[in-house]
């Protein structure tokens, strides 16, 4: 398997655009995950799916973010519109058996830059 | 909801010289806890990980303590080597919650 497989690796974008980050899950992984890195919050938890069916978006900032999971192997999330403070590294992950049981397995990232 | 605080933010030791890092987590039904290293521009990925009903785990030169009742895990790298500067994150998962909520990371260099 060639591993979670997001798109797109960079983007470069400015303020108000719509920006659409894409996953592709490994095959026969249950669960996906979108987390955003930043300097200076970490790794954050923005929502996570089982079986395609959103379970928590509790992390998701504010009503400017969806993520959508049409089927098992693929997922968007969608910035709408985005902001300056929306720049970060967004991975996506998924896991076979969710994330109190076993490995995440989290693709090479989407660096997003809004200016 | 959990949290999860790391520390140190950064550490630098001498190359042959051991490393340790700690965190400690609120929600006292977790119980899986893992330890992903990030090099730089690439992906988190799990190095080690500890479930709640054993006390200790080791790997090689890693090894990861776990004390539930003070709610804290600590990574241990002994003999470090260049190749082990990287960000180092520790995480927990709640309970019934199939996620994991990640510390702050810890930048490691490892000086020649």
């Amino acid at each position: 398997d060639a591993g979670v497989i997001q798109s797109p690796r960079h983007e470069v974008t400015e303020m108000g655009q719509e920006v659409t980050l894409r996953c592709k899950p490994i095959s026969g992984h249950d669960y996906l995950f979108w987390y955003r890195q930043t300097m200076m919050r970490g790794l954050e938890l923005l929502i996570y799916f089982n079986n395609n069916v959103p379970i928590d978006d509790s992390g998701m900032p504010e009503d400017r973010f969806s993520a959508k999971m049409p089927n098992a192997s693929f997922s968007t999330l969608k910035i709408q519109p985005s902001e300056p403070r929306d720049s970060a590294v967004y991975f996506c992950a998924s896991s076979q058996a969710g994330g109190y049981a076993g490995e995440l397995f989290f693709g090479e990232g989407s660096r997003l830059t809004v200016l | 909801g959990e949290n999860v605080e790391q520390h140190p933010s950064t550490l630098s030791v001498q190359e042959g010289d051991s490393a340790v890092i700690k965190c400690t987590y609120s929600d006292s039904a977790s119980n899986y806890f893992p330890w992903y290293k990030q090099e730089l521009g690439k992906r988190p990925q799990l190095i080690i990980d500890i479930r709640s009903n054993v006390g200790e785990k080791k790997d090689q030169r890693i090894a990861v303590t776990l004390n539930k009742t003070a709610k804290h895990f600590s990574l241990h790298i002994t003999e470090t080597q260049p190749e082990d500067s990287a960000v180092y994150f520790c995480a927990a998962s709640p309970q019934g919650a199939q996620k994991l909520v990640f510390g702050q990371g810890t930048r490691l260099t490892i000086n020649p």
